[in-house]
C-alpha cells in the first residue's frame, strides 16, 4: 500500500540554524500539507500546497517558513532560523483527487531545537 | 472564534464495554468534520469524514455521527487494539476560497483486556 514517507525521522539543530524537512507524498497525489504537533499539544495546520503554490496557510506559517516541491516527488518544509519553540513533530500529508477528504499522513519528523 | 473541543480527555474501558467520544465544534461554515486515530509516535490515520447533520458512517467497531454542534464517535465492543488517541478536526473556510483545518486535543482511549 502506498504511503507518505518523511526524512529524517529525528532532526536536532541549534537555535538560529536552518532546517529542511523532507516528505515524499503518495505518487499520484496533488495536494500536500504540513502540520505540526508540539509535544502533548494538539495538531496544528501549517500550510497546504497545490499546483506549485500555497493554497492556505495558518498564522504559524510566518516568513520563517517556506515550502517547495523541488522535483516530481519531494515536498519540503524549510525553517530559516529555528527557534526553541519550533521544537515539535512535523507531519506531512497528501491527498488525491478521487477521495478528496482523505489525507494520508506520514510518520513525522521530530525536530528538536537546542 | 473557530474551535474544537473533545471530551473526555482520557477514557479507560474494559474490553467489550461500549462508549462514545464527543467532539463539539464551532466553525463558521463547516466544510467537513474529520475523525482520525493516532498511535503514539505516529501520524494521524484517517477514519471518517462527515459533512452534514444527520450523517453517519461506520467502520468495523466505530461509528461516527454528526449534528450541527457536535460529533460522536461510538465504539462498540472495543478491543485492546482500539487503544489510541482519537482526534477530531473540522475544516472551515479560509481566505480567498481556501480552507483551514482546526484540530481538537484528542481523547486518549485505553481498552483493557
Amino acid at each position: 500500500e502506498p504511503e507518505v514517507t518523511q526524512t529524517p525521522s529525528h532532526q536536532v539543530t541549534q537555535m538560529g540554524q536552518e532546517v529542511i524537512l523532507r516528505c515524499v507524498p503518495i505518487s499520484n497525489h496533488l495536494y500536500f500539507y504540513w502540520y505540526r504537533q508540539i509535544l502533548g499539544q494538539k495538531v496544528e495546520f501549517l500550510v497546504s500546497f497545490y499546483n506549485n503554490e500555497i493554497s492556505e496557510k495558518s498564522e504559524i506559517f510566518d516568513d520563517q517558513f517556506s515550502v517547495e516541491r523541488p522535483d516530481g516527488s519531494n515536498f519540503t518544509l524549510k525553517i530559516r532560523s529555528t527557534k526553541l519553540e519550533d521544537s515539535a513533530m512535523y507531519f506531512c500529508a497528501s491527498r488525491g483527487v478521487r477521495y478528496p477528504d482523505t489525507q494520508y499522513f506520514g510518520p513525522g519528523t521530530r525536530l528538536t531545537v537546542l | 472564534e473557530d474551535q474544537v473541543t473533545q471530551s473526555p480527555e482520557a477514557l479507560r474501558l474494559q474490553e467489550g464495554e461500549s462508549s462514545s467520544l464527543n467532539c463539539s465544534y464551532t466553525v463558521s461554515g463547516l466544510r467537513g468534520l474529520f475523525w482520525y486515530r493516532q498511535d503514539p509516535g505516529k501520524g494521524p490515520e484517517f477514519l471518517f469524514t462527515l459533512y452534514s447533520a444527520g450523517e453517519e458512517k461506520e467502520k468495523e467497531r466505530l461509528k461516527a455521527t454528526l449534528t450541527k454542534k457536535e460529533s460522536f464517535l461510538h465504539i462498540t465492543a472495543p478491543k485492546p487494539e482500539d487503544s489510541a488517541t482519537y482526534l477530531c478536526a473540522v475544516r472551515g473556510p479560509g481566505t480567498s476560497g481556501t480552507y483551514k483545518y482546526i484540530f481538537g486535543t484528542g481523547t486518549r482511549l485505553k481498552v483493557l483486556a
